[in-house]
């Protein structure tokens, strides 16, 4: 199974920051990575997929890079509805193996 | 709109089984691939199975091969999760969800529903 590293596990941070969180496959996975954003209670929402396509109703301030086994997702200027839990995800081949997660706090 | 309800969670006993269904709406449910989801409590996201439109196509996490099996019903917009001979470590909460490009991310998700594996 390709293994996925999520760093950091939380990060605080304020409102108009921005935030990188990375993620690293244990092998090449070309593009096939999908960011999801996780609120208490709810399920997951996909944000980006593909490394960098944003999902349609997505605000353009998320944007996500990245190829081979490196990947990163950048909320721009944190807003007060991004506090959350994002995921990555790699689209490559199943098992569709998620990141552990990075819980984005307020500060 | 697109819509997908999850039904049939609930507490079983170890050893027990449980039969979870979705059903789709909002969308031709013939033409997408479709996925199980779940999530222990306070955990992360793990891949449970997948299946094609038709049908013909199924991969299964190998912590559920042999005990959970996926299928799907085209004419009643529905997919299903046979769930047998459960174990503690499968509570979660389990959330089908569409692949909206047939390229193994998940656009649309349903709400969850909880299965408890206890004595």
């Amino acid at each position: 199974d390709i293994q996925m590293t999520q760093s950091p596990s939380s990060v605080s941070a304020s409102v108009g920051d921005r935030v990188t969180i990375t993620c690293r496959a244990s092998q090449g996975i070309s593009s096939w990575v999908a960011w999801y954003q996780q609120k208490p209670g709810k399920a997951p929402k996909l944000l980006i997929f593909a490394a960098s396509n944003l999902q349609s109703g997505v605000p353009p301030r998320f944007s996500g890079s990245g190829s081979g086994t490196d990947f990163t997702l950048t909320i721009s200027s944190l807003q007060p509805e991004d506090f959350a839990t994002y995921y990555c995800q790699q689209a490559n081949s199943f098992p569709f193996t998620f990141g552990g997660g990075t819980k984005v706090e307020i500060k | 709109q697109v819509q997908l309800v999850e039904s049939g969670g609930g507490l079983v006993k170890p050893g027990g089984s449980l039969r979870l269904s979705c059903a789709a709406s909002g969308f031709t449910f013939s033409d997408y691939y479709m996925t199980w989801i779940r999530q222990a409590p306070g955990m992360g996201l793990e891949s449970v199975s997948y299946i094609s439109s038709s049908g013909s196509t199924i991969y299964y996490a190998d912590s559920v091969k042999g005990r959970f099996t996926i299928s799907r019903d085209n004419a009643k917009n529905s997919l299903f999760l046979q769930m047998n001979s459960l174990r503690a470590e499968d509570t979660a909460v389990y959330y089908c969800a569409r692949d909206g490009r047939g390229s193994y991310d998940f656009d649309y998700w349903g709400q969850g529903t909880p299965v408890t594996v206890s004595s």
